[in-house]
């Protein structure tokens, strides 16, 4: 069965700092990967998806996640970090047939002003 | 205007009842989806119809029956409730399926809060 796994439960970080926030799946086959965002009073969003091509995957809010197959990573980017960006962030997988979509644990990230 | 919107946004009741979850989206998108989310915040994907046909159906109860008359609607009846099925349940919609190649997002509803007594 496939799991992923997200680095980090908690991360706090000042604004304008730089965010990396790690995904690993566990799958041997071609996957979609997804980040999922969800505010305080959870409204939850689609950041941005990886179906095949470039691996460098641009997203809203500037946003992006980079694949690394041999790593089975798709770790979340973001240069510079908002007040507005505190929020959940979960990582997803899905096999190349849309079956057996996984999500990973999520990550609260937290941002000073 | 509310582009997906889910109703009700609480819903309490007791074990054993059989409850509806509504969902409607006026964005003209094909595809459907309902999410679980636990209390531990663990998210889960149930199903997702595209055009009204079913084309995710992860490992769900047989008590959710997912129905959609038409592509601007999908509703999720569950039936003899139980505990376990204390959580929130997200609606979302999107143009593509998850596993086209567009880049279209997904909208998703408020949620609704199910707490089973």
């Amino acid at each position: 069965a496939q799991s992923v796994s997200q680095h980090n439960h908690h991360v706090i970080l000042s604004e304008a700092a730089s965010l990396e926030l790690g995904c690993n799946y566990s799958y041997g086959g071609t996957v979609n990967l997804f980040w999922y965002v969800q505010y305080p009073g959870q409204h939850l969003q689609l950041l941005l998806k990886y179906f095949s091509g470039d691996p460098l995957v641009k997203g809203i809010k500037g946003f992006e996640a980079e694949f690394i197959k041999s790593k089975f990573s798709f770790n979340l980017r973001k240069p510079s970090v908002q007040w507005s960006d505190t929020a959940e962030y979960f990582c997803a997988v899905n096999d190349n047939y849309g079956q057996n979509f996984v999500f990973g644990p999520g990550t609260r990230l937290s941002v000073l002003p | 205007d509310t582009a997906v919107s889910q109703t009700p946004k609480y819903l309490v009741t007791q074990m054993g009842n059989d409850k509806s979850i509504k969902c409607e989206q006026n964005l003209g998108h094909d595809t459907m989806y309902w999410y679980k989310q636990d209390s531990k915040k663990f998210l889960k994907i149930m199903f997702s119809y595209n055009n009204k046909e079913l084309i995710i159906n992860e490992t769900v109860p047989n008590r959710f029956s997912p129905k959609s008359p038409d592509k601007a609607h999908l509703n999720l009846h569950i039936n003899s409730l139980e505990l376990g099925d204390s959580a929130v349940y997200f609606c979302a919609s999107s143009q593509d399926t998850l596993t086209g190649g567009g880049n279209q997002p997904q909208h998703f509803g408020d949620g609704t809060r199910l707490s089973i007594l």
